[in-house]
């Protein structure tokens, strides 16, 4: 049972477009989902994440986008750069447990 | 800090083979996991701790071992390596308190 679903698998966006990454959870009772950055070769590293509480977290040119009654959450990446070229992965966890990750997404931003 | 270390980066088993990934971190995390990642699979959870001496099984435990028996190390353990377990290992690890995750920067395991 796949409990974090992410979309698209797979993504190429211009240079200073908007890259969208979905991502839609079952389990209600989650309460932090953070959003995941991959570098090839390396570890993924925290980016960006966000309690129920809110419906929207931008730190710079990212932004979660948080639907809690469609159980729904999104990254938004503006003007993005060839150095977002990345994987990006969505994750859900309640009350300090583990964390489920989505299956990713490859970002392709063209120069 | 050094954060999380894994070692090593590469490793080719013959199938039967065993052999311990290790994962050291000087963070004084309390909680470390391991994932395995494989292509459009994402992020797997094989196993996890939650402090020393104390471990538990993730999403797919079959054929690894753990041990925690300091708070810096958390080794993963291969007894009878098989094909299917040709993949990319992550070790990680945050605080009690805190959800954020500190990867390593990986192993990447071939079984033949």
């Amino acid at each position: 049972q796949q409990q974090v679903k992410q979309s698209p698998q797979s993504l190429i966006v211009q240079k200073g477009g908007i890259s969208i990454i979905n991502c839609a959870y079952e389990n209600t009772a989650f309460d932090y989902f953070p959003w995941y950055q991959q570098f090839p070769g390396k570890g993924p590293a925290l980016l960006i994440a966000i309690r129920p509480d809110v419906s929207e977290k931008k730190e710079g040119r990212f932004t979660i986008s948080f639907n809690k009654s469609a159980k729904q959450f999104s990254l938004h990446i503006m003007d993005s750069q060839p150095g977002d070229s990345a994987t990006y992965f969505c994750a859900a966890t309640a009350g300090y447990s583990t964390l489920t990750f989505g299956k990713g997404t490859m970002l392709l931003v063209s120069p | 800090n050094a954060g999380v270390t894994q070692t090593p980066k590469f490793q080719v088993l013959k199938t039967g083979q065993s052999m311990t990934l290790q994962c050291a971190q000087d963070m004084n995390h309390e909680y470390m996991s391991w994932y395995r990642q494989d292509p459009g699979m994402g992020l797997r959870l094989i196993h996890y701790s939650v402090g020393a001496g104390i471990t538990d099984q993730g999403e797919v435990p079959n054929g690894y071992n753990v041990s925690r028996s300091t708070t810096e190390d958390f080794p993963l353990r291969l007894l009878s390596a098989a094909p299917s377990q040709t993949s990319v290992y992550f070790c990680a690890s945050r605080t009690a308190a805190n959800e954020k995750l500190f990867f390593g920067s990986g192993t990447q395991l071939s079984v033949l």
